[in-house]
């Protein structure tokens, strides 16, 4: 059972917009700052956003997250093959002094 | 770039402990305002922060590895490990360590501290 609350699953069609939503509390989302990861088949996650919107170097601004209350979200426009992969988000708890992520959404391009 | 890389048996008997280590490639492990972490995944599952240590030995854990988790850093090799103790097979994982940016609070706002770059990983399994 994760902290933070994650679909298990999305999908979409190629050029097609998708949000992947992730739930929390007042004591991570909801007084911290939100990251997401990246995680393509059999690699290692890569940071895709930081602070909540924040993309790193490189990252294609297709991707995009924004953050209200206890909840956020990740959305990518123009949705492209390469996109399939595991998304996590992730966020410092206060209550538990550490860092908590979500169970993880697996993305399909149809 | 930035590298880093895991390393530590792939197998481990249960009750035993655990034990990895994480090599810096191309920066100090000293550089303030990061601390050094790992994370695990166990097959087919999602990920779990276990912790992080800063230069200084200042450390932050899970608090559900219930203190069977301690982070050490060597600073002279541009090292830190990983040591888990009394393992049973739930802690067969894919271990990760990483970089992680200290939380940080600023006009407000607490900054998470985001966990990047990530070390490939390396797989421990726990099994007689």
């Amino acid at each position: 059972q994760s902290v933070l609350t994650q679909p298990p699953s999305a999908s979409g069609t190629p050029g097609q917009r998708v949000t992947i939503s992730c739930s929390g509390s007042n004591s991570n989302i909801g007084s911290n700052t939100v990251n997401w990861y990246q995680q393509l088949p059999g690699t290692a996650p890569k940071l895709l956003i930081y602070d909540n919107s924040q993309r790193p170097s490189g990252v294609p601004d297709r991707f995009s997250g924004s953050k209200s209350g206890t909840s956020a979200s990740l959305a990518i426009s123009g949705l492209q093959s390469e996109d399939e992969a595991d998304y996590y988000c992730a966020a410092w708890d206060a209550s538990l002094n550490g860092a908590v992520f979500g169970g993880g959404t697996q993305l399909t391009v149809l | 770039q930035l590298q880093l890389q895991e390393s530590g048996p792939g197998l481990v008997k249960p009750s035993e402990t655990l034990s990895l280590i994480c090599t810096v490639s191309r920066a100090s492990i000293s550089s303030n305002n990061y601390y050094w972490g790992w994370i695990r995944q166990p097959p087919g599952n999602g990920l779990e922060w276990i912790g992080s240590i800063y230069y200084s030995g200042s450390t932050y854990y899970n608090p559900s590895l219930k203190s069977r988790a301690t982070l050490s850093v060597d600073t002279s090799k541009n090292q830190f490990s990983l040591k888990v103790t009394s393992v049973t097979a739930a802690d067969t994982a894919v271990y990760y360590c990483a970089r992680q940016r200290g939380r940080t609070c600023s006009g407000g706002i607490c900054y998470s501290g985001p966990i990047d770059p990530w070390g490939q990983g390396t797989l421990v399994t726990v099994s007689s």
